[in-house]
């Protein structure tokens, strides 16, 4: 499987402000997903992020809040805009189709977010 | 929206115990479903998986179930272990490659020494 960082781990931001989240695969994937876990909750997908296109967006998520870069095959950014204590939430990133079409995904360790 | 969902939110059980934990989807279209485990503190690790041509399927001291007539996904833990405590989630797509996953609620499995 794919190793998959992500960076920060975790952060505390201040309300109204931005937090770029980072995730980095040691190889070529096809797909790479962001995904947001509320506390003590299940994982709700925010988008697919697409290379060299625009990401695509699930309902009740929009890319001024979101905005999701993805400039080659190992790499994307998840951004999270003038942020609100509602926000506070651990943000995962996943992979797909490593090497050859798959449909198992795996995942980052995530970035624990807390705003106050 | 259809979603995947656990039967249980917590499992209880004693070291050396055989674990069951249960879930149901409502999407007759997928066909394609993946057990995760969530330790505290990280991200979900892929356990097993298995495609709806398929009714069973074993790893090593897991054992996933589906039985697609009433909808119903099983995974077993042989011989449990406290490193076993997480939260396990089941979770499925409609088998396009490419496709985001739809996760169920997650059962807290807790074992006791």
């Amino acid at each position: 499987s794919a190793v998959i960082s992500q960076k920060p781990s975790r952060d505390i931001c201040q309300r109204g402000t931005s937090l770029t989240i980072q995730c980095q695969v040691d190889s070529q994937v096809t797909m790479m997903f962001w995904y947001r876990q509320q506390p003590g909750q299940s994982l709700t997908l925010i988008a697919t992020a697409n290379q060299g296109s625009e990401a695509t967006y699930e309902s009740g998520f929009v890319i001024d809040k979101f905005p999701i870069s993805r400039p080659n095959l190992t790499f994307s950014t998840l951004t999270v805009s003038n942020m609100s204590p509602e926000d506070s939430s651990i943000y995962l990133c996943s992979v797909g189709g490593a090497g050859t079409s798959t449909d198992t995904q795996y995942f980052g360790p995530g970035t624990r977010l807390t705003v106050l | 929206g259809e979603s995947v969902g656990l039967h249980l939110p917590t499992l209880s059980v004693q070291e050396g115990d055989n674990s069951i934990i249960n879930c149901a989807y409502s999407n007759s279209a997928s066909d394609y479903f993946i057990w995760y485990k969530q330790e505290s503190g990280k991200g979900p690790q892929f356990i097993i998986d298995i495609r709806s041509n398929m009714d069973k399927r074993q790893g090593q001291r897991v054992t996933v179930l589906l039985n697609k007539t009433v909808k119903h996904l099983s995974l077993q833990i042989a011989a449990t272990q406290p490193g076993d405590s997480a939260v396990y989630f089941c979770a499925e797509n409609i088998g396009q490659a490419g496709t985001a996953l739809i996760f169920g609620k997650g059962t807290t499995l807790s074992v006791s020494s």
